[in-house]
């Protein structure tokens, strides 16, 4: 059974960076086949994709985010992270990370972490 | 940018059928597969329907999917209703100018 938990602070300050990791058990990132992924919740709203990244690097970003967005692999950890910069209160939110099923579904989830953006 | 658009709310008895749309913004749903997924608060979404109508193995057959090309639509049904359906739901979709992901706004179903 594939299993995905977040972690990472749930503080960060306005104009800083937040970073968040996803470690992947019971499956290998490097298998292929699925993209792995960041999706966040404001609180009380929806879903937004923030991004993913296949186990060769490749990426693909929000339009709405990709200036400040990074998403990263690291194979042999299993873990791909996120990184966005220059937060403000608008990116409070919860941060999910995922497996996408290769044009599938998003079939595995992490539990999320909510993540405030205050000073 | 292509959007998905689903009526925020939803509301029927147990015992019946709903139906919750996702419109899609322009060009075609059917070019991508649309999924479904439900949320109860305070956890992950989960998959309902993938690949347009399918059911991932658990989900009961009170669920299903469809797609309606003259209105660039695509449907979730719930039938025979019960109060353990009450629920977000959310479909997704791809943006094929940018191989994004996209979701709807979300609907929500109350089972009253």
């Amino acid at each position: 059974q594939v299993q995905l938990q977040e972690s990472g602070p749930g503080l960060v300050k306005p104009s800083q960076t937040l970073s968040l990791t996803c470690t992947v058990s019971g499956g290998s990132i490097s298998s292929g086949g699925y993209y792995w992924s960041w999706i966040r919740q404001h609180p009380g709203k929806g879903l937004e994709w923030i991004g993913y990244i296949y186990y060769s690097g490749s990426t693909y970003y929000n339009p709405s985010l990709k200036s400040r967005v990074t998403i990263s692999v690291d194979t042999s950890k299993n873990q791909f992270s996120l990184k966005l910069s220059s937060v403000t209160a608008a990116d409070t939110a919860v941060y999910y990370c995922a497996r996408e099923h290769g044009n599938r579904d998003f079939d595995y989830w992490g539990q999320g972490t909510l993540v405030t953006v205050s000073s | 940018n292509f959007m998905l658009t689903q009526p925020h709310s939803v509301s029927e008895s147990p015992g019946k059928t709903v139906t919750i749309s996702c419109t899609g913004s322009s060009g075609s749903i059917a070019s991508n597969y649309v999924q479904w997924y439900q949320q109860r608060p305070g956890s992950a979404p989960t998959t309902v329907i993938y690949e347009d109508n399918q059911r991932p193995s658990g989900v009961p057959d009170r669920f299903s999917g469809s797609i309606d090309s003259s209105s660039n639509s695509a449907s979730l049904t719930i039938s025979g209703l019960k109060t353990e359906d009450e629920a977000d739901y959310y479909c997704q979709s791809y943006d094929s100018s940018n191989q994004g992901v996209v979701f709807g706004g979300g609907t929500k179903l109350t089972v009253l």
